[in-house]
């Protein structure tokens, strides 16, 4: 079945640490995002890209960086310079109208 | 500025009663309009959305949605509620020609007392 996989599931990081997320798709859409989601404030997005090898910023991009070497991945870092990386975080893809989200990623820092 | 408004953040139907859960947007574009369901650690479910046309919108689980552009508005309803309707509820704008980008208001939970 075509569906996006996030993984893991559950990550812990300790502060400082880089740490990678993971979004791969198998629905051959060219756009895919990251969202990140806190408790009382919905859906915030991070980065977005729409092709192969190019990505833009959304609202909330400090302390993050992407990468989108091929269609079907897109990989979140969070970096040691992100102050509240705590959260969960989706991500999606889309073509034309159609969405399809992640089960998510539940980042904790400790 | 585009942004999208829930007003309720929580909401306590008894099971059995009619639901409605308002959403009001700003966006300078024609937009498309979405309402997702999310259950707790889990990802969205699309429950509908709206492009264009028929302003009543049909989705699953027994939602309908009516695009009202005067309003600015996009309730979703649902005429008696069940027990595993509690979740939490996201109304989200985009338009492909913003690079297909969601804005998301800040949710609504649906609790549902027996």
């Amino acid at each position: 079945d075509g569906g996006i996989t996030q993984s893991p599931k559950y990550l812990f990081r300790k502060e400082g640490q880089n740490v990678t997320l993971s979004c791969e798709q198998n629905l051959n859409h060219d756009a895919m995002y990251w969202y990140r989601q806190d408790p009382g404030q919905g859906l915030r997005l991070i980065y977005y890209s729409q092709i192969v090898n190019d990505f833009q910023k959304g609202d909330i991009a400090e302390g993050y960086s992407v990468s989108r070497e091929k269609k079907e991945s897109f990989p979140l870092t969070v970096t040691s310079a992100q102050k509240n990386p705590t959260a969960f975080y989706l991500c999606a893809s889309s073509y034309r109208e159609g969405y399809t989200f992640g089960s998510g990623t539940r980042l904790t820092v400790v | 500025a585009q942004s999208v408004t829930q007003p309720d953040i929580h909401i306590t139907v008894s099971e059995g009663a009619s639901l409605e859960l308002r959403c009001n947007y700003s966006y300078g574009a024609t937009p498309y309009l979405f309402w997702y369901v999310q259950s707790p650690g889990q990802g969205l479910q699309l429950l509908l959305k709206y492009f264009s046309g028929d302003t009543l919108v049909q989705g699953i689980k027994g939602f309908e949605a009516e695009f009202k552009r005067s309003q600015s508005s996009f309730n979703l309803r649902k005429p008696s509620v069940h027990w595993s309707d509690a979740a939490e509820y996201f109304c989200a704008v985009g338009s492909y020609n913003q690079g297909g980008k969601l804005i998301f208001g800040q949710g609504t939970e649906l609790s549902v007392k027996p």
